[in-house]
């Protein structure tokens, strides 16, 4: 069936270094991959997507690379801040209506 | 304005008690969709409506009972909960594009059944 694997489910940084998630998707037919943040009490939040034509898109200090043949793709946080701090989802969707979202990454920034 | 507003912010009920949550955007979407998120869980899809039609119910027990009375607004009516549905339910909201959408989240309301 459809699955999305997320690693890690914690990760502690320094303030300033980089930050990495990885997700894998099942279904090569998944053509919409967003990332959402979400802080303790709030909804989650858009903060960057890719499409399956798209290899990497970047957004100020964001970035989301894809690798279709793997079936990979990853969110990259440069010079990280305290506020970074939340829990990241990653999602991939093969159609109208439905994701698959990761299990979450907890990411804590160590100032 | 990518922003999708819920009332109330936290809730308490009985299992006895009938009570409802709002959903409202203004985005011109016609796509809306509940989601119930359990603690360090992802959102689980519960309901979509598209064009003011249910599309989809995620086998949900008949106890939530969604609504969409406009285009702007999405409710669900909650009847006879139990505890274990204790969770904060998150609204949703989509163009339809024929692609697949981006979904902006609403903040959420804190459901607790005692």
């Amino acid at each position: 069936g459809e699955n999305v694997e997320q690693h890690p489910s914690t990760l502690s940084v320094q303030e300033g270094d980089s930050a990495v998630i990885k997700c894998t998707y099942s279904d090569s037919a998944s053509n919409y991959f967003p990332w959402y943040k979400q802080e303790l009490g709030k909804g989650p939040q858009l903060i960057i997507d890719i499409r399956s034509n798209v290899g990497e898109k970047k957004d100020q200090r964001i970035a989301v690379t894809l690798n279709k043949t793997a079936k990979h793709f990853s969110l990259h946080i440069t010079e990280t801040q305290p506020e970074d701090s939340a829990v990241y989802f990653c999602a991939a969707s093969i159609r109208t209506y439905k994701y698959i979202f990761g299990t979450g990454t907890r990411l804590k920034v160590l100032a | 304005d990518t922003e999708v507003t819920q009332t109330p912010k936290h809730l308490v009920m009985g299992m006895t008690n009938k009570k409802s949550l709002k959903c409202e955007q203004h985005m011109g979407h016609r796509a809306m969709y509940w989601y119930k998120q359990k603690a360090k869980k992802p959102p689980e899809l519960m309901f979509v409506y598209s064009y003011e039609k249910l599309s989809i119910n995620e086998s949900v027990p008949s106890r939530f009972s969604p609504e969409c009375p406009n285009s702007s607004l999405l409710n669900l009516h909650l009847h006879a909960l139990q505890p274990e549905d204790s969770a904060l339910y998150l609204c949703a909201s989509s163009h339809l594009t024929g692609l697949t959408d981006t979904q902006y989240f609403g903040p959420g309301t804190r459901l607790t059944v005692l």
